[in-house]
């Protein structure tokens, strides 16, 4: 069975850029989770979806915004990217909620923001 | 604020020899515990768990501890390998469905 996948590995943007990142779940899997690593910080969730609907958030500004579509592939967007946002953004899938934890992440998408 | 703490980045230990890595927590909601191995260019992968029903879980050479009182928990690999050397991250959650709060991580070296 596939693991996650998550397009593109790496990405660089400029400030004030906007960018959207991509996740494919293990086949099965509905829920959906997104966090940011950065050093000193370790993983802070973002959001997490199930069946295309927001189920939990982060405390992240509203720049962040994801979904899900009804393959529970999800993406998320920032906008008006700020030198902050660099990181490593990870995605999980668990089989649903209740099941969160089991999640099974992908290797992530490393932004960089210049 | 962080509700989960792993207040050493790092750690080195000889091969052979026991690693013990720890974490700490502030809500008392919290009823169930993971420690993911993060190694780099890849996501993390879970290692071990443990509810609060219990005060200790073992799967072969790892073992999580559980203090309640003290909010603390551990894990503790016995014997340690070049293999291990990896990012530790422990996560916390309230209830089954809800998020998980997940510490700074530490980077543990095993050293051959």
């Amino acid at each position: 069975k596939a693991g996650v996948t998550q397009t593109p590995r790496y990405l660089i943007k400029t400030r004030g850029q906007q960018v959207t990142l991509s996740c494919s779940p293990i086949s099965g899997h509905r829920s959906v989770s997104w966090y940011q690593q950065t050093p000193g910080q370790g993983l802070q969730f973002l959001f997490e979806y199930f069946s295309e609907t927001q189920r939990n958030k982060g405390n992240f500004p509203g720049r962040f915004s994801g979904r899900q579509f009804s393959n529970s592939r999800s993406e998320m967007n920032v906008s008006t990217l700020e030198l902050g946002d660099s990181a490593l953004y990870l995605c999980a899938s668990s089989l649903g909620p209740r099941e969160s934890y089991e999640q099974y992440f992908g290797p992530g998408t490393r932004l960089t923001v210049t | 604020d962080q509700q989960v703490k792993q207040n050493s980045p790092s750690l080195s230990v000889q091969e052979g020899r026991i690693s013990i890595l720890n974490c700490d927590y502030t809500n008392s909601m919290f009823d169930y515990f993971l420690w993911y191995k993060k190694y780099p260019a890849e996501g993390p992968t879970f290692l071990i768990s443990i509810s609060s029903i219990k005060d200790k879980n073992e799967d072969g050479r790892f073992t999580v501890f559980l203090n309640k009182s003290a909010k603390h928990l551990s894990l503790h690999i016995v014997p340690s390998q070049p293999g291990d050397s990896a990012v530790y991250f422990c996560a916390a959650s309230a209830s089954s469905g809800n998020q998980f709060y997940f510490g700074t991580g530490t980077s543990l070296t095993v050293i051959p």
